[in-house]
C-alpha cells in the first residue's frame, strides 16, 4: 500500500536555528498537508499546498514557516528560526481529490 | 467555524467488553468525517472514514462508527475491546477547500484497556 513518507523521524534542535522537515508524499496525490501534534494536545492544521502553491494555510503559520516542493517528489516544512514552543510532532500528509488521505509516521521536533 | 467535540478525555474498559467513543461535529454542509487511531510515539492510522451512502461504516481493526445527522454524532464503536485497542483515537472532519480537504481534529479519547 502506498506510504507518505517523513525524514527525520526525530530532529533536535538549538533555538533559532533553522531545521527542514522532509515528505516524500504519494506519487499520483495533487494535495499536500502539514499538520502540527503538540504533545499532549490535538493535531492542528498548518497549511495545505497544490498546484505549487499554498491554497490554506493557519494562524500558526507565520512567516516562520515556510513550505516548499523542490523536485516534483519531496515536499518540505522549513522553519526559520526555531522556538522553544515549535516543539512537536509534524506530521505530513496527501491526498486525490477526495479520497486517500494519508499522513506520514511524523517528524518529532524538539528545540532546545 | 467547524468544530469535532470528543467529550470523553479518556474511558477505561475492560479486554473483551463493547467501545463506543463519541464524536460531535459542527459544520454547516455535508461533513467527510474520520477515525484515527495513534498508539504513543506514532503517526495517524485511519480506522474508516465517511464521505456518503450507507450511514453504517466499516472499518479495520473490527471497528465500526455510524454517522447520525440529526444528532450531528458520528460515535466509533466495537463490540469487544482487545488490550492491543489501547491508544489514543481522534474523530476528525474534511473540510473541502479550493486546495483539497482541511481536517479539523477533536481533542481525542485516550482508552486503557484492562486484562
Amino acid at each position: 500500500e502506498p506510504e507518505v513518507t517523513q525524514t527525520p523521524s526525530h530532529q533536535v534542535t538549538q533555538m533559532g536555528q533553522e531545521v527542514i522537515l522532509r515528505c516524500v508524499p504519494i506519487s499520483n496525490h495533487l494535495y499536500f498537508y502539514w499538520y502540527r501534534q503538540i504533545l499532549g494536545q490535538k493535531v492542528e492544521f498548518l497549511v495545505s499546498f497544490y498546484n505549487n502553491e499554498i491554497s490554506e494555510k493557519s494562524e500558526i503559520f507565520d512567516d516562520q514557516f515556510s513550505v516548499e516542493r523542490p523536485d516534483g517528489s519531496n515536499f518540505t516544512l522549513k522553519i526559520r528560526s526555531t522556538k522553544l514552543e515549535d516543539s512537536a510532532m509534524y506530521f505530513c500528509a496527501s491526498s486525490d481529490s477526495l479520497y486517500g488521505y494519508t499522513f506520514g509516521s511524523g517528524t518529532r521536533l524538539t528545540v532546545v | 467555524a467547524q468544530s469535532v467535540t470528543q467529550p470523553d478525555i479518556h474511558i477505561t474498559v475492560s479486554e473483551g467488553a463493547s467501545l463506543e467513543l463519541r464524536c460531535n461535529y459542527s459544520y454547516g454542509a455535508t461533513p467527510y468525517l474520520f477515525w484515527y487511531v495513534q498508539s504513543p510515539g506514532q503517526g495517524l492510522q485511519l480506522l474508516l472514514k465517511y464521505f456518503s451512502g450507507d450511514t453504517l461504516v466499516q472499518g479495520i481493526k473490527g471497528f465500526e462508527a455510524e454517522f447520525k445527522r440529526s444528532q450531528s454524532s458520528f460515535n466509533l464503536r466495537k463490540p469487544s475491546v482487545h488490550w492491543s485497542d489501547a491508544a489514543e483515537y481522534f474523530c476528525a472532519v474534511a473540510i473541502r477547500t479550493g486546495g483539497g480537504n482541511k481536517l479539523t481534529f477533536g481533542t481525542g479519547t485516550q482508552l486503557k484497556v484492562e486484562l
